[in-house]
Formats: C-alpha cells, sequence, structure tokens
C-alpha cells in the first residue's frame, strides 16, 4: 500500500509567479485535502476536493485554486504568487464517510517566494 | 482567530517520565479531536482521538484526556521514550468531515 506522493518537494518561485503542486493520493482513497502550513504555525486548510470538485474550502482567496482527476490525484495551483504564500503545503488523502483519523498526509511541498 | 491553542512551543521531558501536552480550544461545534506527531522531513501522523462523549481514550503509552467544560485536551506519554520526540500538533474537527483545525505544535524532546 502506497502512501501520500508529493512533488517537487522544494521549489523557489519569485512574486507574482505561478506554481503549481502535485499530489498522488494512498490507495483506497477517494478524497484529497490541502493544507498550508507557514512557519512557526500549525497546518492550516485550504480545500477539499471529492469526486472531482470542489468540497469546502477555508479562508483562502480565489487564487488559491485545485483539481482532481479520476484516479483521485491531486494539483494545488497558486496564482500572483505572495511572499506570504512561503509555506510547507501539505497534501492529505482519505476515504470519504470513513472519519478524520483516517487522514493521510504526505510529507509536503516548501514553497519559497522571493 | 485561533479555535485550537497549544500554548507551550516546546517541552523537555526525561527519558522514563511522563509527557504531557496540554491544547484548549474554543469553538463549541467541535465534536472530535485529534493528536498528530510530526517529524522532520515527514507528514504528520495520526496518534490518537478522542469523540466528545468521552473524557478518555487510551492506546498503548498514549491517553488522551477531554474535558469538555473547560475546553481543554491533553496527551499523556508514559513512559516517555527518544523516539517520542517530535512535534505534536492537536487537532479539532466536527460533524465528521475530515477538515481539521490545528493548533501551533509543541516540540517535544526526550532527554535520554
Amino acid at each position: 500500500e502506497t502512501g501520500v506522493t508529493q512533488s517537487p518537494t522544494h521549489l523557489i518561485k519569485t512574486r507574482g509567479q505561478q506554481v503549481t503542486l502535485r499530489c498522488s493520493s494512498q490507495s483506497g482513497h477517494n478524497t484529497v485535502s490541502w493544507y498550508q502550513q507557514a512557519l512557526g504555525q500549525g497546518p492550516q486548510f485550504i480545500f477539499q476536493y471529492y469526486r472531482e470538485e470542489e468540497n469546502g474550502r477555508g479562508n483562502f482567496p480565489p487564487r488559491f485554486s485545485g483539481l482532481q482527476f479520476p484516479n483521485y490525484s491531486s494539483e494545488l495551483n497558486v496564482n500572483a504568487l505572495e511572499l506570504d504564500d512561503s509555506a510547507l503545503y501539505l497534501c492529505a488523502s482519505s476515504l470519504s464517510g470513513a472519519g478524520a483519523n483516517v487522514l493521510t498526509f504526505g510529507a509536503g511541498s516548501r514553497l519559497t517566494v522571493l | 482567530d485561533q479555535q485550537v491553542k497549544q500554548n507551550s512551543p516546546s517541552l523537555s521531558v526525561q527519558e522514563g517520565r511522563i509527557s504531557i501536552l496540554n491544547c484548549d480550544y474554543t469553538n463549541s461545534m467541535f465534536d472530535y479531536f485529534l493528536w498528530y506527531k510530526k517529524y522532520p522531513a515527514e507528514g504528520p501522523t495520526f496518534l490518537i482521538s478522542i469523540s466528545s462523549i468521552k473524557d478518555k481514550n487510551e492506546d498503548g503509552r498514549f491517553t488522551v484526556f477531554l474535558n469538555k467544560s473547560a475546553k481543554h485536551l491533553s496527551l499523556h506519554i508514559v513512559p516517555s521514550q527518544p523516539g517520542d520526540s517530535a512535534v505534536y500538533f492537536c487537532a479539532a474537527n466536527w460533524g465528521g468531515n475530515e477538515k481539521l483545525t490545528f493548533g501551533t505544535g509543541t516540540r517535544l524532546t526526550i532527554i535520554p
């Protein structure tokens, strides 16, 4: 059983650029959530995708968008990058209805915006 | 507005002793609470959880206590082992969904 894999692990962008982060779900999971963890903070919920549609969103602006594909993998896109977008982005997969305790996180993509 | 708070950024405990990590919450809607453990360069991993209908849940060396009237929960690790050194996050949700609200974390260091 493979876990959640994320790519890239590290990347550096400049202000105003766009970035795409990728996530492969754990086998058997059909829901993907994205979290942003700024330095010294806990992870903050960005949004969740189920059946290829957004299923709940946290307090993040529309320039944060996502996709879920038929194989349940997912992308997080951030447009018009700002310095405050520098953070660790965590993807988590789960099986809808199975409960939060089966949420499985990837190791994250660390984004630095200069 | 920080709905889940971990007021101790760090904690050091002697190996073999008890580690107690604390968490407070403000949102009365929360009905399920979880603890995650995070090692460097790895994602958070689920440790233990508790439903609001219980006041205690135990799993081996780990016990979580919930005091709903005080909106407070704690994680007890006994005995503490060097491999327990990690950052511990408290998280909460409600309504059975997977959208978690996390605290800021406590870095636990076990001293051999």
